[in-house]
């Protein structure tokens, strides 16, 4: 069974930094794209950042670029969200995401909240 | 970047009533590979989204057979054949064709 597990999420000061892990188990994690999706509370989804299957190639959104950076340890099944810099509206849940073909997210981690708030 | 136009906004249905919702793109989701990267979630209250549909009309695994999915180019469609009351939520669709990925705004249904 697939499981993703998000953990960091906390109240930061703006300005502030924090770091998400997103340990996973039950797929062989090194063979996949990794996501981070992120849903500011009460509002619709918003892709964070992607990485591929050996970590050597990552992306983002304007809104975050220069400020997030996505990582993984393909040894311990995690991907990493270093996020710096926190706004008010990075305020949100950040979903871990599975990356499976055809460009789809398949499996998705039960989120772990982020406030950014003084 | 593109533009996913969800219609409705929101969508009231009885137990048993089929519905639909649809997802229009600001600009044509077929890749230059022929494939077309439109994909529809479920993100059920309290609960992390689910993939429903890819590839405009693919069942993912485990998805019942009431879900199906249809369009090209830029227009698109999520069925549910019999609405059962598991299926409330805010449905959304999502390109992954054009970079960056992009969510439609979402489509809460609900009961009447």
């Amino acid at each position: 069974e697939v499981q993703l597990v998000e953990t960091g999420g906390g109240l930061v000061q703006p300005g502030r930094s924090l770091k998400l892990s997103c340990v996973a188990s039950g797929f062989t994690f090194s063979s996949y794209w990794m996501y981070w999706i992120r849903q500011a509370p009460g509002k619709g989804l918003e892709w964070v950042s992607s990485i591929n299957t050996d970590g050597g190639s990552t992306y983002y959104p304007d809104s975050v670029k220069g400020r997030f950076t996505i990582s993984r340890d393909n040894a311990e099944n995690t991907v990493y969200l270093q996020m710096n810099s926190l706004r008010s509206e990075d305020t949100a849940t950040y979903y871990c995401a599975k990356g499976g073909p055809q460009r789809r997210f398949d499996y998705w981690g039960q989120g772990v909240m982020v406030t950014v708030s003084s | 970047d593109v533009v996913l136009t969800q219609t409705p906004p929101t969508l009231s249905a009885t137990i048993g009533q089929s519905v639909s919702i649809s997802c229009r793109s600001s600009q044509s989701l077929l890749h230059s590979n022929g494939n077309t990267y439109l994909h529809w979630l479920l993100q059920r209250p309290g609960q992390s989204p689910q993939l429903l549909i890819y590839s405009v009309s693919r069942l993912e695994s485990g998805v019942p057979n009431r879900f199906s999915g249809s369009g090209s180019g830029t227009d698109f469609t999520l069925k549910i054949s019999g609405v059962e009351a598991e299926d409330l939520g805010v449905y959304y669709c999502v390109q992954g064709t054009h970079a960056p990925y992009t969510f439609g705004a979402g489509t809460k249904l609900e009961l009447k």
